[in-house]
């Protein structure tokens, strides 16, 4: 299974962007781009998922480079309720199994 | 609608002994999946379940570890002669398909610490 690469952790202010980066270099065609966040005490939650264009919708936005070695989670709006864990996971399509593999992901800090 | 439920939310049991979790995924769901979540780190995939037959067991760490579907909605996870480091929070997750663009639900776990 291909492997992504996050920072462990990233701050953030209230209220302003925050752009959450992935690294997939070995990344196949058939892979699609997942992301999901953990809130503390809580399961995984998804997010977002895209396959070669940007996908938006209302929680956030992903960006993917054109040779899908990399990608952006964008949330326009940090909010306190954004503090979570972010993994960013790559899921094959049309696989004998519809596993996600996750890493340690990015743990988010906002600050008031 | 109700999203996806684990009993019990938390379960205490000695070395040795036998324990079940049980998931209710969301209705209509296909596809379901067990994970565990070490503390500080990520879930860890077990094994799936398309309908009633296990898809993929292949993260199932050893033979004390069994999952059940018989009728294609609730699971059990069953883990005989528990060691301390099974514990662990255990997260269950349904979707309406398999494809690898299907979102997963995941309930909110089962904590389990063996003594």
């Amino acid at each position: 299974d291909a492997k992504t690469t996050q920072p462990n952790s990233m701050e953030s202010n209230e209220e302003e962007p925050v752009h959450l980066p992935c690294n997939h270099s070995t990344i196949s065609g058939t892979d699609y781009i997942h992301w999901y966040r953990q809130l503390p005490s809580q399961g995984p939650e998804y997010v977002i998922h895209g396959l070669t264009s940007n996908v938006n919708n209302r929680m956030a936005s992903l960006a993917i480079a054109e040779d899908r070695k990399s990608s952006t989670l964008i949330l326009h709006r940090a909010t306190l309720r954004d503090a979570a864990v972010y993994y960013c996971i790559l899921r094959m399509y049309g696989g004998a199994t519809n596993k996600l593999i996750f890493g340690t992901g990015t743990l988010l800090a906002v600050q008031p | 609608g109700a999203g996806v439920s684990q009993t019990p939310s938390n379960k205490v049991t000695e070395k040795g002994k036998y324990v079940e979790l049980r998931c209710d995924p969301i209705s209509g769901h296909t596809a379901l999946y067990w994970y565990r979540q070490s503390l500080g780190q990520g879930p860890e995939f077990l094994i799936y379940f398309q309908g009633t037959g296990a898809a993929d067991d292949s993260g199932l760490p050893n033979d004390r570890f069994f999952a059940v579907r018989p009728e294609g909605s609730v699971s059990t996870l069953k883990i005989q002669r528990t060691e301390r480091g099974d514990s662990a929070v255990y997260l269950c997750a349904s979707s309406s398909g398999g494809a690898g663009g299907n979102e997963q639900f995941f309930g909110p776990g089962t904590r389990l610490t063996v003594l």
